[in-house]
C-alpha cells in the first residue's frame, strides 16, 4: 500500500535550518510529484511547493522562495524538504503529501490522495 | 494568488442531520481543479472530493460536491460521528495552491 512516511519531530534555534524526510513506499516514486505543506498550531493549511521526483524540478510558493530547498534521492525512494533562516513563525507541523495523477508531459494538476503523518518543527530559542 | 473563503467558521450539527459546508474564491477557479478534505485531530489531511464533484477513493456516498466558477459547496447528507473534523477546500489549477481557513464541524 502506498505510504509516506516523515522523520521524526525537530527542535530548531532561530537562525537555524530544518530538513524533514519523507520515505515513500507502495509506488512508483519517480511517477508522482511531491508536495510540502505545513500547519501552524491551530491554524489552516499552508503550500510551500512541489518536487518532480523524477527530473527534480521544484515550484516554490513566492513566500518561501530563496528560503526553501526541495530534493530527492531516488535510490531510496525518499524526498527532503529543508527550510533555512528559521524564524518562531516556522512552527509548525509539516507534511508530504503525492499528488494524485501520474507525471506526464501534459498531465494536468491534480490534488494530493496520500499524505505523511506530519512532522512538528519547533523553533526555539 | 486566489483565497478561499469558508463558511461558516463553526457548524454545530447532530449524528444524523445533514452539513452544507461552503467555500467561495477570490477570482474564478476552474471546477476540474478544486478539492475538499477532511482534517481529525492530530491526523493528515483526507482527500474527500476531487474535481468538485468526485469521490476519492474510499470515500462513502453521505459526501458529495457542487459548485462552479467562484461557489463550491460540500455536503455531508447524513453525519456519522467521525465526520465531526476539520474540513478545508482547496484549488489547484494556479499557484500558489491555496487552502480555505478550514469549517469545524463540531457535535451540537
Amino acid at each position: 500500500q502506498v505510504q509516506l512516511v516523515q522523520s521524526g519531530a525537530a527542535v530548531e534555534r532561530p537562525g537555524a535550518s530544518v530538513r524533514v524526510s519523507c520515505k515513500t513506499s507502495g509506488y512508483s516514486f519517480t511517477s508522482y510529484y511531491v508536495h510540502w505543506v505545513r500547519q501552524a498550531p491551530g491554524q489552516g493549511l499552508e503550500w510551500l511547493g512541489w518536487i518532480n521526483p523524477n527530473t527534480g524540478g521544484t515550484t516554490f510558493a513566492q513566500k518561501f522562495q530563496g528560503r526553501v530547498t526541495m530534493t530527492r534521492d531516488t535510490s531510496t525512494d525518499t524526498a527532503y524538504m529543508e527550510l533555512n533562516r528559521l524564524s518562531f513563525d516556522d512552527t509548525s507541523v509539516y507534511y508530504c503529501a503525492r499528488e494524485r495523477g501520474l507525471i506526464t508531459a501534459r498531465s494536468p494538476p491534480e490534488p494530493f490522495d496520500y499524505w505523511g503523518q506530519g512532522t512538528l518543527v519547533t523553533v526555539s530559542s | 494568488e486566489i483565497v478561499l473563503t469558508q463558511s461558516p467558521g463553526t457548524l454545530y450539527l447532530s449524528p444524523g442531520e445533514r452539513a452544507t459546508l461552503s467555500c467561495r474564491a477570490s477570482q474564478s477557479v476552474s471546477s476540474s481543479h478544486f478539492a475538499w478534505y477532511r482534517q481529525k485531530p492530530g491526523q493528515a489531511p483526507r482527500l474527500l472530493i476531487y474535481a468538485a464533484s468526485n469521490r476519492a477513493s474510499g470515500i462513502p456516498d453521505r459526501f458529495s460536491g457542487s459548485g462552479s466558477g467562484t461557489d463550491f459547496i460540500l455536503t455531508i447528507s447524513r453525519l456519522e460521528p467521525e465526520d465531526f473534523a476539520v474540513y478545508y477546500c482547496q484549488q489547484y489549477g494556479s499557484s500558489p495552491r491555496t487552502f480555505g481557513q478550514g469549517t469545524k464541524l463540531q457535535i451540537k
